[in-house]
């Protein structure tokens, strides 16, 4: 089965600083990778994905994600991190070839600090 | 557009009380998911719907817990008898049915079981 490993609880970058939110990933054949954002008290919302074709993904807000295959990666990242991207960070997989079904990570909680 | 839409928000109910969560997806949805999320945790798969028709409820306790998708569009889960373990938030997300199609999320109901 698919799984997801985000290996950081929380992540704490300075306002403007580049932000990193780690991300490996586990399927038994090609996956389908995804990045979404929690806000408080607000549902999941979708950044960014990895179908195929180009490893560098760009989505919303200025983020973007490296779909590395050999490590088995999908870290998402932005140039200059702002206060209002403070959130939980959800990376999910699905395995093109399995049950469709689509796994998420535990998610990591970003603190940008003015 | 208008997003997925949830009711209630918030319930809180004594264990063994029966709960019903209500779901409304996107127009021209034809996939629909419902998803439990626990504290500190991603979001877990507990039912997928191709219009009408459950295609994956494997995850569902079917014990106490059920769903119905009548007309393939609005879509009722029920808890009957709640436990305290069941304290989560239950969130509706709805896609196009192909694979490599991004999900959209609904606010999702936070159930409390006292």
């Amino acid at each position: 089965a698919q799984s997801v490993a985000q290996p950081e609880d929380q992540v704490n970058v300075a306002e403007g600083n580049p932000l990193t939110v780690k991300c490996t990933y586990s399927v038994s054949g090609n996956p389908y990778l995804f990045w979404y954002v929690q806000y408080p008290n607000r549902g999941l919302q979708f950044l960014l994905k990895y179908i195929t074709g180009d490893n560098l993904v760009k989505g919303s807000y200025g983020f973007e994600a490296e779909f590395n295959k050999s490590q088995t990666s999908f870290h998402l990242k932005k140039p200059s991190a702002l206060v209002s991207d403070s959130a939980l960070y959800f990376c999910a997989v699905r395995d093109r070839g399995g049950n469709n079904r689509l796994a998420f990570g535990k998610g990591n909680q970003v603190v940008v600090i003015p | 557009e208008a997003g997925v839409v949830q009711s209630p928000r918030y319930k809180i109910i004594e264990k063994k009380q029966p709960v019903a969560f209500w779901c409304n997806p996107i127009s021209g949805h034809n996939t629909l998911y419902w998803y439990r999320q626990n504290l500190g945790q991603g979001p877990e798969l507990l039912i997928r719907y191709e219009n009408e028709e459950a295609v994956d409820d494997s995850q569902l306790p079917k014990d106490r817990f059920s769903a119905e998708r009548l007309k393939g569009v609005d879509s009722t889960l029920k808890i009957q008898p709640a436990e305290l373990g069941d304290s989560a938030v239950y969130l509706c997300a709805s896609s196009l049915s192909t694979p490599n199609n991004e999900q959209f999320f609904g606010p999702g109901t936070r159930l409390t079981v006292l």
